[in-house]
């Protein structure tokens, strides 16, 4: 069963709008929540992240916001841009003794932004 | 800087074959990981280290082996390749933590198996 879903596998957002991009989890002992986002041919990079404790946070145009209520996270980016046209991952954290973080991603979403 | 490195970038093997994918990282982290990615279920955690000689199984370790002797390299082994082992590998490494905060892991570019 997944524990991190993105039940949008795609989204096209016209150039200088709001992309909102979704994700639901299931196991409410995550500790973190992070967005990575992928180019093709290369490896996710880290977007941003939110602790469990946390309801939201800003870094320049892309905002996550966190409902432990309803265990859903969403990625807001404004104004989108072409370059930001790539898979976005949804995915979250659990830490493990020893201090390891055991990711577990959701599916992904591949963002289009046209002009 | 080079970050976190893998080879090869692209190969192929026949059923019941075996290689080893490289992974070395310049960033003195203690953590490193193997994940796969597969089409519609996102990047999947195969096996991972906390540091030089101590290794752990993630989400869908069978078939795959790791060691870790020096704190720079990862390599993940395929015994027996199968189809079923057809993705694209990925290897990341992260600082070590003691005080259960979130540090990044940095992946690297990827490794495209293809199993015959």
């Amino acid at each position: 069963d997944q524990q991190v879903k993105q039940n949008s596998p795609s989204l096209s957002v016209q150039e200088g709008r709001i992309s909102i991009l979704n994700c639901d989890y299931t196991n409410s002992m995550f500790d973190y929540f992070l967005w990575y986002k992928k180019y093709p041919a290369e490896g996710p990079t880290f977007l941003i992240s939110i602790s469990s404790i946390k309801d939201k946070n800003e870094d320049g145009r892309f905002t996550v916001f966190l409902n432990k209520s309803a265990k859903h996270l969403s990625l807001h980016i404004v104004p989108s841009q072409p370059g930001d046209s790539a898979v976005y991952f949804c995915a979250a954290s659990e830490v493990f003794s020893g201090g390891y973080n055991k990711l577990i991603f959701g599916a992904g979403t591949r963002l289009a932004v046209h002009p | 800087n080079a970050g976190v490195t893998q080879t090869p970038k692209f190969q192929v093997l026949k059923t019941g074959q075996s290689m080893t994918l490289q992974c070395a990282q310049d960033m003195n982290h203690e953590y490193m990981s193997w994940y796969r990615q597969d089409p519609g279920m996102g990047l999947r955690l195969i096996h991972y280290s906390v540091g030089a000689g101590i290794t752990d199984q993630g989400e869908v370790p069978n078939g795959y082996n790791v060691s870790r002797s020096t704190t720079e390299d990862f390599p993940l082994r395929l015994l027996s390749a199968a189809p079923s082992q057809t993705s694209v590998y990925f290897c990341a490494s992260s600082r070590g933590t003691a005080d259960f905060s979130y540090n990044e892991q940095f992946f690297g570019p990827g490794t495209r198996l293809t199993v015959l």
